[in-house]
């Protein structure tokens, strides 16, 4: 186990639905990441958080919100989303963001939440 | 902003042979270069990375090398076992692009 887990593991949500997706670290990281992977762009970087302060926003349209209440905590909050946002999204965290070490850290992976868009 | 590509994509070898996934960068900049594994239902965990001060680097049965003059680095696998058998992603750069991926089978 990398000490990562994310609720829920799969996902079926409606074009006018609003759901969130959770993320939990269990490592003491300082830094947290949401990713989606889709056949089209295998790990594509959404969102980075460290220490609490989001760093990086990777061009996300805004039907996804991240929050990041504590270093411990992720969630990515869903709102009407379109068929193609249908992916993997994948939470990841490490000792210290990029922003911090610009890249250089190990980063642990959720199992991730396969989510599918009607 | 850094690119890096991999190939191939996709890679069948027979068991106890060995396997070699490449990638190149483009950042001269970047100076860490992890692989990580992704088996089915689990998300990608690293299993080897090199620093941009050494060449080579070995963990049993994997070894990455690394070329900074040419922008490419390589995941070399010996002795392939079943088990080995996932998608591999490379990656570089400040902001840490991945690879599209590698889709390794290992034949029985």
């Amino acid at each position: 186990e990398t000490g990562v887990t994310q609720t829920p593991r799969h996902l079926v949500m409606g074009m006018t639905n609003k759901k969130s997706l959770k993320c939990e670290q269990h490592l003491g990281h300082n830094a947290m990441y949401w990713y989606k992977q889709s056949a089209k762009k295998p790990l594509e970087l959404m969102f980075v958080y460290n220490f609490k302060e989001q760093t990086e926003n990777n061009s996300v349209p805004s039907r996804f919100s991240p929050e990041c209440p504590n270093s411990s905590h992720l969630f990515l909050h869903l709102h009407t989303l379109q068929p193609e946002d249908s992916a993997l999204y994948l939470c990841a965290s490490s000792p210290v963001g990029l922003a911090g070490e610009l890249g250089h850290e190990t980063q642990y992976f959720g199992p991730g939440t396969r989510l599918l868009v009607l | 902003g850094e690119n890096v590509e991999q190939h191939p994509s996709t890679l069948s070898v027979q068991e106890g042979d060995s396997a070699v996934i490449k990638c190149t960068y483009s950042d001269s900049a970047s100076n860490y270069f992890p692989w990580y594994k992704q088996e089915l239902g689990k998300g990608p965990q690293l299993i080897i990375d090199i620093r941009s001060n050494v060449g080579e680097k070995k963990d049993q049965r994997i070894a990455v090398t690394l070329n900074k003059t040419a922008k490419h680095f390589s995941l070399h696998i010996t002795e392939t076992q079943p088990e080995d058998s996932a998608v591999y992603f490379c990656a570089a750069g400040q902001k840490l692009v991945f690879g599209q991926g590698t889709r390794l089978t290992i034949n029985p």
